[in-house]
């Protein structure tokens, strides 16, 4: 598609279940990434995709978040027994594969609370 | 990590007027960019000035760099109602070795008709 698809645009959840959050980036691009942003404030690096493979994931809590991109299918960011503190809007942005880090593409976002 | 500091933290002018914010950073970048988020939405890029560049237009919108002083700022002139939205400068990250932006904290534009 011609923009970073996300779904669902909002996730309610209770302490302790689980959230799964997706992202079909533009078609061609070959670069992921996901950034969590709290209180409408500075967006959080969480971890960023080459294609399939992960590129660099110095931002995720690695005890409960992971996420994937694999072949035709939408990337997915996955938070296992949330907590009241990851209640934040995840975005996703994706860009094309260049040497540098250029203009990123962003989706509008998942919202999710944590009850 | 924290790279990009806007300031001021937010700004509210009337139509017309100009509104300027500034951008600090830490570290050793190849570009910096600007983008703007709506409230509710996700962001949008306004514009790229790269590391030996100074000096950037876009419509309405001039950046500068100054890479001795790690700063950078985004002028919009002759501002307009449908302006008013959070602005954000980002780095990407040279010394961590990946392709990332790192965002600043934003800074909130009110423009009042």
């Amino acid at each position: 598609g011609e923009e970073v698809a996300q779904t669902p645009k909002h996730l309610v959840r209770g302490e302790g279940q689980k959230a799964k959050l997706y992202c079909a980036p533009i078609k061609g691009h070959s670069y992921v990434f996901w950034y969590q942003q709290v209180l409408k404030n500075e967006f959080k690096f969480l971890i960023s995709f080459q294609n399939e493979n992960v590129f660099d994931e110095t931002g995720m809590p690695k005890e409960r978040f992971s996420a994937k991109c694999l072949p035709n299918s939408p990337c997915s960011l996955e938070i296992q027994a949330t907590k009241l503190e990851d209640s934040a809007v995840y975005f996703c942005a994706s860009d094309t594969d260049r040497g540098d880090v250029g203009e990123l593409f962003f989706g509008e976002g998942s919202r999710l609370t944590v009850l | 990590s924290q790279q990009g500091e806007e300031d001021p933290q937010a700004l509210s002018i009337q139509e017309g007027e100009n509104a300027t914010m500034n951008c600090s950073y830490k570290t050793s970048i190849n570009n910096l960019q600007w983008y703007r988020q709506n409230s509710g939405r996700g962001l949008v890029h306004l514009i790229l000035i790269r590391s030996n560049e100074r000096e950037k237009h876009s419509g309405r919108l001039r950046v500068t760099l100054d890479t001795s002083k790690k700063s950078s700022s985004l002028l919009i002139t002759a501002s307009r109602a449908a302006d008013t939205a959070s602005y954000f400068c980002a780095t990407d990250d040279m010394g961590g070795g990946s392709e990332k932006l790192v965002f600043g904290k934003g800074m909130k534009l009110t423009v009042n008709p």
